[in-house]
């Protein structure tokens, strides 16, 4: 099955600064990757979904890149805010089957 | 107002008291799911159904059932509780496994 490996557990960056998140995969190419924003305690919350022929793809103050060559999807807030704080997952496909998989998400602590 | 209404929010029960976690959406989305969140292992799929009767198990379904009577409603289904089903649980639903998933507020099962 699909292993998703999403760069550290926490990420803490000064408001104002670009926060890059990782999401690292193995085995095979997913035909799109998602990211959701999740809350303490609240459902996750969909953000952006990136397909395998998209390279990039924008949505406000949010960037998704995909390069299925790294097996890797980047995700980028500009221009942090305190209110952008939260664990962000990226979830991929299963392969043959129907099954959605997500990685265990990055905490990011925006600092004022 | 597009939703996922998951019920109850929280519950603690004894184990081997069989109980039945509800969830419902007014998409009319055929994709559904179920997830379970725990601390360190991130969000786990359980079972998910592609539309009515027809479901799936997902990476952790030892100790559920599910049903897909209606395509409104995904009952989660605990025959005999045990403490290590305690958990936070979340049902999902989309338009397809491969469109963006809309969560509930998450169910906090405890069992003792």
């Amino acid at each position: 099955s699909q292993k998703i490996e999403q760069n550290s557990e926490a990420l803490n960056i000064q408001e104002g600064k670009t926060a890059t998140l990782t999401c690292n995969y193995t085995n095979y190419s997913p035909a799109y990757l998602q990211w959701y924003r999740q809350d303490p305690g609240r459902g996750p919350v969909f953000l952006l979904l990136i397909r395998e022929n998209e390279k990039e793809k924008r949505k406000e103050r949010l960037k998704v890149t995909f390069d299925t060559t790294l097996k890797q999807s980047l995700f980028h807030i500009t221009a942090s805010q305190p209110a952008d704080s939260a664990t962000y997952l990226c979830a991929l496909p299963g392969a043959g089957s129907y099954q959605l998989t997500f990685g265990k998400g990055t905490k990011l602590s925006v600092i004022p | 107002e597009a939703q996922v209404t998951q019920n109850p929010r929280y519950l603690i029960t004894v184990t081997g008291k069989k109980l039945t976690v509800t969830c419902s959406q007014n998409m009319n989305h055929e994709y559904m799911s179920w997830y379970r969140q725990d601390p360190g292992l991130g969000l786990r799929q359980i079972y998910y159904s592609m539309n009515v009767e027809v479901t799936d198990k997902g990476d952790v379904p030892e100790g559920y059932k599910v049903s897909r009577k209606e395509k409104r409603n995904f009952p989660l289904i605990l025959e005999s509780p045990s403490p290590n089903q305690t958990s936070l649980y979340f049902c999902a639903s989309s338009s397809s496994r491969d469109e963006k998933a809309f969560f509930g507020q998450g169910t906090r099962l405890t069992v003792v």
